[in-house]
């Protein structure tokens, strides 16, 4: 089946080191997002990309880059978790044509900082 | 920018009764409409969606929701709820303007009581 995978499910990271979470889709939607989703909150969206145009939120801090090497793959870094960072991260795509706006979402990654 | 507004955060209901999730949102000319459920640790799935046609839209697990322009409403409902209904649900909102962009509500969480 086409779907969105993330890995890994469960990440924990300590304060100040870098990690890295990624997404992949076997559906060859053009954009890619990312959103953090904190406790009993909407998800927020950090950034997306529309082919290999990078689109970033003008409230994502600048602890938060992303890279997407190819169609299929996107990763998020994030340089210095704080404890702030914990959440849920969701990895969503869609494709970029009038009368397909539906957003597919993977399953996240629940990033802990300790 | 949209903005979409959950009336209800938390909603109590007993196994086998209806329910009604409100979804209200900014006015904007060809607004595409979505409802997403979360179940706890888990990515966001597809319920229903509405781009254009029927005001009336059902989606998967029994659920539909209906269009109302004049209200700017999209309140999903389902006759009978089940135990495996307890979940988050997530209201969002995208336009022509907005191209690919969400608008997520703060959400409602569904706990069916048996």
């Amino acid at each position: 089946d086409a779907m969105v995978i993330q890995n890994p499910r469960y990440q924990v990271t300590q304060f100040g080191k870098p990690v890295t979470l990624s997404c992949s889709q076997t559906l060859n939607h053009n954009v890619m997002y990312w959103y953090q989703q904190k406790s009993s909150q909407a998800p927020k969206l950090l950034f997306h990309y529309y082919d290999k145009d990078f689109n970033n939120e003008a409230d994502t801090p600048d602890n938060f880059q992303s890279r997407r090497p190819n169609t299929s793959f996107c990763f998020l870094d994030i340089r210095s978790p704080g404890l702030g960072d914990a959440a849920m991260y969701l990895c969503a795509t869609s494709r970029a044509e009038v009368g397909s706006y539906e957003q597919y979402f993977g399953p996240g990654t629940r990033l802990t900082v300790t | 920018a949209q903005s979409v507004t959950q009336l209800d955060s938390q909603v109590p209901v007993f196994e086998e009764a209806p329910v009604e999730l409100r979804c209200n949102y900014s006015s904007s000319v060809s607004v595409y409409l979505f409802w997403y459920v979360q179940y706890p640790n888990q990515g966001l799935q597809l319920l229903l969606k509405y781009l254009s046609g029927s005001t009336l839209v059902k989606g998967i697990n029994g659920f539909e929701a209906e269009f109302n322009k004049s209200q700017t409403s999209f309140h999903l409902r389902k006759p009978s709820v089940h135990i495996s209904d307890t979940a988050e649900y997530f209201c969002a909102v995208s336009s022509r303007n907005t191209g690919n962009q969400f608008y997520f509500g703060t959400g409602t969480s569904l706990t069916v009581i048996p």
